[in-house]
């Protein structure tokens, strides 16, 4: 079945620090790929997607790039911040009538200053 | 533009109860999808309704059910709970395309409910 697997965490890093999430995605077919974040205590915000292969979702500082030869969507920033620590979930989404994301188990990111 | 609101935010019960959730979408949005995030089974989808129908239905007993309203809200209900249906109960509204396709999801705060 369709499935999304993400990097274990927690990652820690410094802050300025790069950022490199790993998602790859099996998938018959051609979902979207979308990244969304969760902080303590708060429900998943949209941080970016890509709905086609080679595009690049960008937010915030934050980039993504749809590789359907490598079927994945390695989430990318160029400095973090303390700010940026939250849970990072990778999630796919068939296009037609089925309105159901599937979701990477998650990946902790701890910045510290 | 209000986003998704979901009431309440916290809830405690005890086994053998039941439980409604509500979930309002973001005006506009006709989609929404209800998913269940605990910490051994992560983010699992629970089902979808788009104009008063359930469109999509995950794996989850039939204790879980929803419906929702013409002006799109919706609600979940689980009924005879278990300790096992702790978690925190996601809603999210999205619009639908023209062709029947749907946009991107859009979360609400989630509700935590704790079964004791």
């Amino acid at each position: 079945g369709d499935s999304v697997t993400q990097m274990e965490g927690p990652v820690t890093l410094s802050e300025e620090a790069f950022l490199t999430i790993n998602c790859t995605y099996t998938a018959t077919g051609y979902p979207s790929l979308f990244w969304y974040v969760q902080y303590p205590g708060e429900g998943l915000q949209l941080l970016l997607k890509a709905t086609k292969a080679d595009d690049k979702g960008s937010n915030k500082g934050f980039e993504a790039t749809y590789r359907k030869e490598t079927t994945s969507f390695h989430l990318e920033k160029g400095s973090v911040q303390v700010s940026d620590s939250a849970v990072y979930f990778c999630a796919l989404l068939y296009g037609g009538a089925t309105n159901k994301l599937i979701f990477g188990t998650g990946t902790l990111l701890a910045v510290q200053p | 533009k209000a986003g998704v609101t979901q009431t309440p935010r916290y809830l405690i019960k005890t086994r053998g109860q039941q439980v409604t959730l509500s979930c309002s979408p973001i005006s506009g949005h006709r989609s929404v999808s209800w998913y269940q995030q605990t910490p051994g089974q992560g983010l699992q989808f629970l089902f979808e309704y788009f104009s008063e129908t359930q469109r999509n239905k995950g794996n989850f007993p039939g204790r879980f059910s929803g419906r929702q309203f013409s002006n799109s809200r919706s609600e979940m209900n689980v009924s005879t709970l278990e300790l096992g249906d702790s978690a925190l109960y996601l809603c999210a509204s999205s619009l639908v395309r023209a062709g029947g396709s749907y946009n991107e999801q859009f979360f609400g705060p989630g509700t935590r409910l704790t079964v004791l």
